[in-house]
Order: structure tokens, then C-alpha cells, then sequence
């Protein structure tokens, strides 16, 4: 099974500022990676796929980088709706589907 | 518009059983697989599965054998999930979500585009 690590566990940013967010796969999972966003009490929202591609109606402010094993989720300037849980998952090569463990986005 | 609305909580005593329910809108439930995630109390996602929403035939992850047990009626256009001899471990929150294709140097891939809006499971 593909291991998906994202760091920080939790990230401490000021309103307005840059956050940029880490997910590395245990081997190369070419471009198949996609980004989540969970917010307390609902469903995952997904955010970008294809590591780089925004899904319909998600901000600009969200961009997504990378290849192989390690990506990067950049939000450029936070708004108070970002704060929330971001996942990365992996779907390059299943079963089974793996996930992270999350990063936690909260107000500094 | 695409939704996935599931049941809103379901309680059981353990040793007992609860269905989920995963009722899809605005496209028909046959057009694509469909997967269950597990998210435990305070925890990550946890991939448990998919069924085959043509055939009916469920692929269960490691973990997930057994006691669980996924179900289509495609005449309500519903998902189910069904875990039986509850066990505490089980509760939690529990999510079907639809896939969506992507194509990568020529070979098809599938992420999760919509999620259904969520289960939770009470063992007490």
C-alpha cells in the first residue's frame, strides 16, 4: 500500500497570510494526487486533483504543485473560511485509496 | 446537481446491526462506482471500499471484511452500507462518495469529486 504522510500535523497562520501545505507518497504516484478540505461537522470538499487542477468553484487562492512523491497545497492568502482539516489522497494506484493524516489550518 | 444524501445517524447496541443509507440525485446511481470512507472519532479518512453499481459486486479493503457489507437498490437510486455485530470501534462517521475520471499519459485514474453528507454510527 502507497503511504501518504502530510506535515505539518498542525500549521498556525495569520489571516492574509501564505500557507503552504506538504503530502509525500511512500513511492511515485505520478500526477494522481487530490486535496481535500474538511471543515468541522461536514463533508470532505474536494479541492484539487490531478495535483494541480482546481475543482469547479474553488478560489484561485488554492493551488496545487508537484509530482511523483512529494506536492504541495499553497493557499495564498488566507481567509477566515480556509481554517479547517486539509487531506492529501493518493489514486494513482488502488485498491486501496490512501489518505493522510491531515493537516490541521488554524488562526495564529 | 449531483448529491449524494445519506442517513443521518444511525444508533446500535453492540452485537447488533445498523444500514447506512446513500441516496444519489441528479444522476443515476449506475453511471459510476461508488466507495464508503470511515472516519473515526477525531481521526482521518479511512478507505473501506467500493461496490460495482452495475453488478452489484462489492471489493472490500483490509479491515473491512467480514462485518460490512455494501448493497445497492437501484430502484431508489439508493447505496447502503451494513455493518453487522457491532463493535465500539465501529462508530464513527461514515461517508459514500462518487468517483470521477481522469485521464493521465493515456490511462483512465479516479478521484473522489462528491461526497455524500455523512453517517454517524453510535455503538451503545
Amino acid at each position: 500500500d502507497i503511504l501518504m504522510t502530510q506535515s505539518p500535523a498542525t500549521l498556525s497562520v495569520s489571516p492574509g497570510e501564505r500557507a503552504a501545505l506538504s503530502c509525500r507518497a511512500s513511492q511515485s504516484i505520478n500526477n494522481n494526487l487530490a486535496w481535500y478540505q474538511q471543515k468541522p461537522g461536514q463533508s470532505p470538499r474536494l479541492l484539487i486533483y490531478s495535483a494541480s487542477t482546481r475543482a469547479t468553484g474553488i478560489p484561485l487562492r488554492f493551488s496545487g504543485s508537484g509530482s511523483g512523491t512529494e506536492f504541495t497545497l499553497t493557499i495564498s492568502s488566507l481567509q477566515s473560511e480556509d481554517f479547517a482539516v486539509y487531506y492529501c489522497q493518493q489514486y494513482d494506484n488502488w485498491p486501496p485509496y490512501t489518505f493522510g493524516q491531515g493537516t490541521k489550518l488554524e488562526i495564529k | 446537481q449531483i448529491q449524494l444524501v445519506q442517513s443521518g445517524s444511525e444508533v446500535g447496541k453492540p452485537g447488533a446491526s445498523v444500514k447506512v443509507s446513500c441516496k444519489a440525485s441528479g444522476y443515476s446511481l449506475t453511471d459510476y462506482v461508488l466507495h464508503w470512507v470511515r472516519q473515526a472519532p477525531g481521526q482521518g479518512l479511512e478507505w473501506m471500499g467500493w461496490i460495482n453499481t452495475n453488478t452489484g459486486h462489492p471489493t472490500y479493503a483490509q479491515g473491512f471484511t467480514g462485518r460490512f457489507v455494501f448493497s445497492l437498490d437501484t430502484s431508489v437510486n439508493t447505496a447502503y452500507l451494513q455493518i453487522t455485530s457491532l463493535k465500539p470501534e465501529d462508530n464513527g462517521l461514515y461517508y459514500c462518495a462518487k468517483p470521477k475520471r481522469t485521464v493521465y499519459r493515456g490511462s483512465y485514474y479516479y478521484y473522489m469529486d462528491v461526497w455524500g453528507t455523512g453517517t454517524t454510527v453510535t455503538v451503545s
